[in-house]
């Protein structure tokens, strides 16, 4: 999508091994969000931020942690990743402001824990 | 934010108008209807949303009942590339905070 990329898009990686997913935008919004999407659950919610050092958890942020030290940037975090994470992780950002301020998706970054 | 009802999948012909129902029947007065969609592996898309008028875009239109209860999003003319899965959340616009809660949504598949 157009301002907003996610990298890696694919991941395979090893229980007990850290991952960090990198979200990437240039659109210069101050809200940044996590979600992971599993079958039968929808989108679920895992850290947010709003604003560079300013973030908070979201529905599903056990076993996660984020980072924002610059506008532009949002990494989300497994220290020790476990099977449980295998998931879909999208990014998401939006520029606040009423009722017209709807969320901007990225790609996704699909990462698989053996 | 109030809790959304959406059938679990319907299908629709190519060409035809497709109708996406949602039932919100504890909304607030402050709290806007909005849809998203999510096309296989993609990340999800706005396409519109509404108060209590009826809403039309280059999308699609929002229609909501007068009791603000349940609603309706319609694509006039739906193509195959409109097979996705359709999202209807209901919130109050927060000013920033934008900590939307996706259900399980309504899988739309259009058919030749």
């Amino acid at each position: 999508d157009a301002g907003i990329t996610q990298s890696p898009r694919h991941k395979v990686t090893e229980t007990g091994t850290p991952v960090t997913l990198r979200c990437h935008q240039t659109e210069n919004h101050r809200y940044m969000y996590w979600y992971r999407q599993d079958p039968g659950h929808g989108l679920r919610l895992i850290h947010y931020s709003y604003g560079v050092k300013d973030t908070d958890k979201g529905e599903v942020s056990d076993g996660y942690s984020v980072s924002r030290s610059k506008t532009e940037d949002f990494l989300l975090t497994l220290e020790s990743a476990t099977s449980s994470q295998t998931s879909v992780y999208f990014c998401a950002i939006t520029s606040g402001g009423g009722a017209a301020n709807v969320l901007t998706f990225g790609a996704g970054s699909r990462l698989t824990v053996l | 934010d109030a809790k959304t009802t959406q059938p679990t999948s319907m299908d629709c012909a190519e060409g035809r108008a497709a109708n996406l129902p949602c039932n919100h029947s504890t909304i607030s007065g402050n709290e806007y209807v909005y849809w998203y969609r999510q096309i296989h592996s993609q990340g999800p898309q706005y396409i519109i949303h509404g108060l209590k008028n009826n809403e039309t875009n280059e999308m699609a239109s929002l229609i909501i009942t007068e009791d603000r209860k349940s609603s309706t999003l319609i694509l006039p003319h739906a193509t195959l590339r409109d097979t996705a899965v359709y999202y209807c959340i209901v919130r109050a616009p927060l000013f920033g905070n934008e900590k939307l809660t996706f259900g399980t949504g309504t899988r739309l598949t259009i058919i030749p």
